[in-house]
């Protein structure tokens, strides 16, 4: 299948401080680019839909001011927590499709695991 | 669904038995359906797919079964191994073409 790789597996940060992830399709273009984020024995909850060359689409509830999404190529995206606090502390995962190979389903990263003190 | 509360449900079986693990959808415009893997600390992994037109699909020990009626979709690992420990779930494709997760099932393989 397709590959989606995420970058920093783990990060610790100090609270105030900001914290980019990255998200790079290794072997595929993806014009679009899905965020989420998971709390502890919790589901995936989607965040936004980051669309390359586009501002990304927020669920509701997410702040895009908080949470910025950067989609400037077609094989990466970034996601950067700013001023991230304690209750920023999640498993952060994005996706992407390949629809030109024929896959329909969402590939996943390996996740950021965000730890904010 | 959305996933509420502190704890996922558990299933626990024994090595070798068969595993049923059950979703509940909540959009009936839903088309396309997908069951997902996760191990602790990394990221879903496609387990297996299936569109609303179908009512089973099935792949390497693994078979999904669709219910539209009731918006009910199912699991079933036949010869469940250690391996299969993880958290399962099921995933809609809604409107937007975007993927809502249900709740999740921790499945516990015992030896």
């Amino acid at each position: 299948g397709a590959v989606v790789s995420q970058h920093p597996s783990r990060v610790i940060c100090k609270s105030g401080t900001s914290v980019k992830i990255e998200c790079r399709s290794l072997d595929f273009q993806a014009t679009t680019m899905f965020w989420y984020r998971q709390f502890p024995k919790q589901s995936l909850m989607l965040m936004a839909t980051s669309n390359e060359g586009s501002k990304a689409t927020y669920e509701q509830g997410v702040e895009k001011d908080k949470f910025l999404i950067n989609h400037a190529s077609l094989t990466l995206s970034t996601l950067t927590v700013t001023s991230a606090h304690p209750e920023d502390s999640s498993f952060y995962i994005c996706s992407a499709r390949a629809p030109h190979r024929g896959e329909e389903k969402l590939f996943f990263g390996s996740g950021t695991q965000l730890s904010v003190l | 669904g959305e996933s509420v509360g502190l704890h996922l449900p558990t299933l626990s079986v024994q090595e070798g038995d068969n595993s049923i693990i059950n979703c509940a959808y909540s959009n009936s415009a839903s088309d396309y359906f997908i069951w997902y893997k996760q191990e602790s600390g990394k990221g879903p992994q496609f387990i297996i797919d299936i569109r609303s037109n179908m009512d089973k699909r099935q792949g390497q020990r693994v078979t999904v079964l669709l219910n539209k009626t009731v918006k009910h979709l199912s699991l079933q690992i036949a010869a469940t191994q250690p391996g299969d420990s993880a958290v399962y779930f099921c995933a809609e494709n809604a409107a937007g073409n975007k993927l809502t997760f249900g709740g999740g099932t921790r499945v516990l393989v015992k030896p």
